[in-house]
């Protein structure tokens, strides 16, 4: 089976940089996502890791290492629009396995 | 670009009573999901389809519980009798294709209440 493991909640002050980890368990890999959800809202995608390594985008980064079965998404610049749940999910077979999720307060 | 279009964004019935829920996908997109969100089990995969075929109904909490896709623009969940644990947000997502790699698109979702 597959299973995820994010931290419940993590909370931090604007401007500074917060790191949401996820770990996983899975029969087969094939890459990491992330998705962000505010609070009423729908999941939207932020981004894809298949291999190791940091990819960045804009203020986002995500990282991936497949040896340790381990990601993080990394917020710089924080802003309190970044308040939200995060959500690292694998593929399994043809579908989405999400994890349980990691609440960001972000306080001015 | 219009995304994922659900109906109703809110459902308040009673108990007993049939809840059809509504989704129009992305054009282009090949794969439907629908999901189910509470607090207490997260983001639950229902069924998804594969050019209108449904490929995995092993989410399906019961008979209750069926799905649809008609044609390549349209997705029903149809819960007959609905029960108060049926409470939920119910969301439906498309993506380009089958692969993992693919974005997933979701909706506003479905707020459902069975009272």
């Amino acid at each position: 089976g597959q299973s995820l493991e994010q931290p419940s909640e993590v909370t931090a002050v604007e401007g500074a940089i917060v790191q949401i980890n996820c770990t996983y368990q899975t029969s087969g890999f094939y890459g990491l996502s992330w998705y962000q959800q505010h609070d009423g809202g729908a999941p939207t995608f932020l981004s894809y890791n298949a291999l190791d390594g940091l990819e960045e985008t804009g203020r986002f980064s995500s990282f991936l290492s497949r040896s340790d079965s381990y990601g993080y998404l990394l917020l710089q610049e924080l802003q309190m629009k970044d308040s939200a749940s995060y959500f690292c999910a694998v593929p399994y077979t043809d579908k989405l396995i999400f994890g349980t999720g990691t609440r960001l307060q972000v306080f001015p | 670009d219009a995304g994922v279009i659900q109906s109703p964004r809110h459902e308040v019935t009673e108990m007993g009573q049939e809840v059809t829920l509504r989704c129009k996908p992305i054009s282009g997109h090949n794969s439907l999901f629908w999901y189910r969100q509470t607090m207490m089990r997260g983001l639950e995969l229902l069924i998804y389809f594969n050019n209108n075929v449904p490929i995995d109904d092993s989410g399906m909490p019961e008979d209750r519980f069926s799905a649809k896709m008609p044609n390549a623009s349209f997705s029903t969940l149809k819960i007959q009798p609905s029960e108060p644990r049926d409470s939920a947000v119910y969301f439906c997502a498309s993506s380009l294709g089958p692969n993992s790699n693919q974005p997933q698109h979701f909706g506003d979702g479905t707020r459902l209440s069975i009272l």
